[in-house]
């Protein structure tokens, strides 16, 4: 079944620099690649998702990048703010599953 | 609102006690279902419900038991609860069984067994 790999577990940046989180996926097929964001006692939140069938998706300060021949998807987050402290998922899943496989998070930190 | 909503938001027990964990949405999607989340924030799926009918059961031990009753709720039940049952339980739901149109994800149940 699908595995899904990411880095760093943990990373901590200057307020207002760039943060990057990287994943990668095992099985060729998956199609769909969703990024969460979970704040402190709460759900994980869809905060950006892109598809296969494109290099680039991007939503003001975040964007998301993919490389299907590498099998490696990642998140840039741009003029980083304090708000976006929290745990950020990485997840994978294929045409044929009826789920979504995440990777085991990431805490970012910003720093003041 | 819409949303997932689930009870109890904190569940404190001792080993041995049965308890149910509650979930209901209304945002009139089709497919929920039920992660936990163990203490180093690793999500893995239990369940999954579309229209009332199981679709994933994960290894998952015999003492948890799903229950929808409508495609609006899904409960979990647990027997003979264990220390090593002590996790955050989220449940999440999505318009349709292909996950490719997101989940929406409940605020979670703390449940701590001592």
């Amino acid at each position: 079944g699908e595995n899904v790999e990411q880095h760093p577990s943990t990373l901590s940046v200057q307020e207002g620099d760039s943060a990057v989180i990287k994943c990668t996926y095992s099985d060729s097929a998956s199609n769909y690649f969703p990024w969460y964001k979970q704040e402190l006692g709460k759900g994980p939140q869809l905060i950006i998702d892109i598809r296969s069938n494109v290099g680039e998706k991007k939503d003001q300060r975040i964007a998301v990048t993919l490389n299907k021949t590498a099998k490696h998807f990642s998140l840039h987050i741009t003029e980083t703010q304090p708000e976006d402290s929290a745990v950020y998922f990485c997840a994978a899943s294929t045409p044929r599953d009826d789920k979504i496989i995440f990777g085991k998070g990431t805490r970012l930190h910003i720093l003041p | 609102d819409t949303a997932v909503s689930q009870t109890p938001k904190y569940l404190v027990t001792q080993m041995g006690n049965d308890k149910s964990i509650k979930c209901e949405q209304n945002l009139g999607h089709d497919t929920m279902y039920w992660y936990k989340q163990d203490s180093k924030k690793f999500l893995k799926i239990m369940f999954s419900y579309n229209n009332k009918e199981l679709i994933i059961n994960e290894t998952v031990p015999n003492r948890f038991s799903p229950k929808s009753p409508d495609k609006a709720h899904l409960n979990l039940h647990i027997n003979s609860l264990e220390l090593g049952d002590s996790a955050v339980y989220f449940c999440a739901s999505s318009p349709t069984g292909t996950p490719s149109y997101g989940y929406t994800f409940g605020s979670g149940t703390r449940l701590t067994v001592v």
